[in-house]
């Protein structure tokens, strides 16, 4: 069955420090990954998107690497502000898929000043 | 470059009634896609539509159905609606076979 899990669940941290979240999914085969930030009650907003030969994607203070061999990704949030406080979602789709993206409950992440 | 709009933002039903969401398609995508998310949940896939017919569906019920129009324009009916039809829904859009989907900002459907 095609899944996608994200950990953790929750995450508090202060202003300015670093973070990173995790990813691990069984969706195959594989065409990309992608990374979105969703604030409450708001549509997801791209952040990053990978395909299988890509490793490390930045884009700002944010950067997601892959491995597709072990089928983890993770997000790297670098001197966090408090307007990273919002839901980060895994998505991975495979090839053919139509559409059907297959979503992470997400980490939720509050940063504190 | 217009981003994806649904309409309502917001909408309160009575279980057992019918409702459409609208979504208008960031300008040059041709696709779109509708997706449920419940509260405290990742977003479901529901359908796909391209060129004005269902691309590809999810794990949901006929009572589920859409129409894109020719101006890729989408709305998705839910009829006989259901409590657990209370969520989040989302829109988005993409050129075929592109990685790029744009979401709007959801309509939240209410079913009491």
């Amino acid at each position: 069955k095609n899944q996608v899990e994200q950990s953790p669940q929750s995450l508090i941290i202060l202003e300015g420090k670093n973070c990173t979240l995790q990813c691990n999914y069984t969706v195959s085969p594989f065409s990309n990954l992608r990374w979105y930030k969703q604030d409450t009650g708001r549509g997801p907003v791209s952040l990053t998107i990978m395909i299988f030969s890509e490793n490390t994607k930045s884009n700002g203070r944010y950067t997601a690497t892959l491995d597709a061999d072990t089928k983890q990704s993770s997000l790297h949030i670098t001197a966090s502000q408090l307007s990273d406080s919002a839901s980060y979602i895994c998505v991975v789709s495979a090839r053919g898929s139509q559409g059907n993206l297959i979503f992470g409950k997400g980490t939720k992440l509050s940063v504190k000043p | 470059e217009t981003g994806v709009t649904q309409s309502p933002t917001h909408l309160i039903k009575t279980r057992g009634q019918q409702v459409t969401l609208r979504c208008s398609s960031q300008s040059g995508h041709n696709t779109v896609s509708w997706y449920q998310q419940a509260l405290g949940q990742g977003p479901q896939f529901i359908f796909q539509y391209y060129r004005e017919e269902e691309n590809g569906r999810g794990n949901f019920p006929p009572r589920f159905s859409g129409l894109q129009f020719p101006n890729y324009s989408s709305e998705l009916n839910v009829n006989a609606l259901e409590l657990d039809d209370s969520a989040l829904y989302l829109c988005a859009s993409s050129l075929r076979n592109d990685y790029g989907y744009t979401f709007g900002s959801g309509t939240r459907l209410t079913v009491v």
